[in-house]
């Protein structure tokens, strides 16, 4: 069965710095990822999503990139500050066409000012 | 604003006791989501509609049954609550295409005493 991997179950860093957490995946090859941000008793909200013919993708302070090759994701977020401070869940497609997702566990990032 | 409502926020209910849990939407997306967050864990795909067409996950247990009777709304029935079954339960919309993002409700969380 699939499986997806966020590699940290926590992260701490400082106000400014750039924040990097990691999404692996086994067993399955998505055509695409999709990176969600999720706050305590709240419902996620999409941030980005990338496609499997895409290397990196940028929003603002945010960026995506994917290795198909190592089945990775990596998720940046420059110059954080302390209101990024949440879980972050990435979700890869795993077949139909209904867009159905699977889920990693997320890595909780806290940004210290 | 076009948004996903999930009513009520916070549910309590008795062991055995069947409870209803209701998501609406206005954003008239075809597909809708039901899943099952416990505390630190990934969201889990319990069952989606599109439109009318029920698609159950397969581990997904009997005791967990949907109804959409349109399609702004769309209902959660647990028909015997146990207390593995206290979690957050997200609701979630998207369009008819592929690769598309989810939108999700702030979620209804679940006490079963």
């Amino acid at each position: 069965s699939q499986k997806i991997e966020q590699n940290s179950e926590a992260l701490n860093i400082q106000e400014g710095k750039t924040a990097t957490l990691t999404c692996n995946y086994t067993n399955y090859s998505p055509a695409y990822l999709q990176w969600y941000r999720q706050d305590p008793g709240r419902g996620p909200v999409f941030l980005l999503l990338i496609r499997e013919n895409e290397k990196e993708k940028r929003k603002e302070r945010l960026k995506v990139t994917f290795d198909t090759t190592l089945k990775q994701s990596l998720f940046h977020i420059t110059a954080s500050q302390p209101a990024d401070s949440a879980t972050y869940l990435c979700a890869l497609h795993y077949g139909g066409s209904q867009g159905n997702l699977i889920f990693g566990k997320g890595t909780k990032l806290s940004v210290k000012p | 604003d076009a948004m996903v409502i999930q009513n009520p926020r916070y549910q309590v209910t008795q062991f055995g006791k069947p409870v209803t849990l209701s998501c609406s939407q206005t954003l008239n997306h075809n597909v809708m989501y039901w899943y099952q967050q416990k505390s630190s864990q990934a969201p889990k795909l319990l069952f989606h509609y599109y439109d009318k067409d029920f698609n159950n996950e397969a581990d997904t247990p009997d005791n967990f049954q949907s109804r959409r009777p349109n399609t702004s709304f769309c209902f959660l029935d647990i028909r015997s609550p146990g207390l593995g079954d206290a979690a957050m339960y997200l609701c979630a919309t998207s369009t008819d295409s592929y690769q598309e993002t989810q939108y999700f409700g702030p979620g209804t969380r679940l006490l079963v005493l």
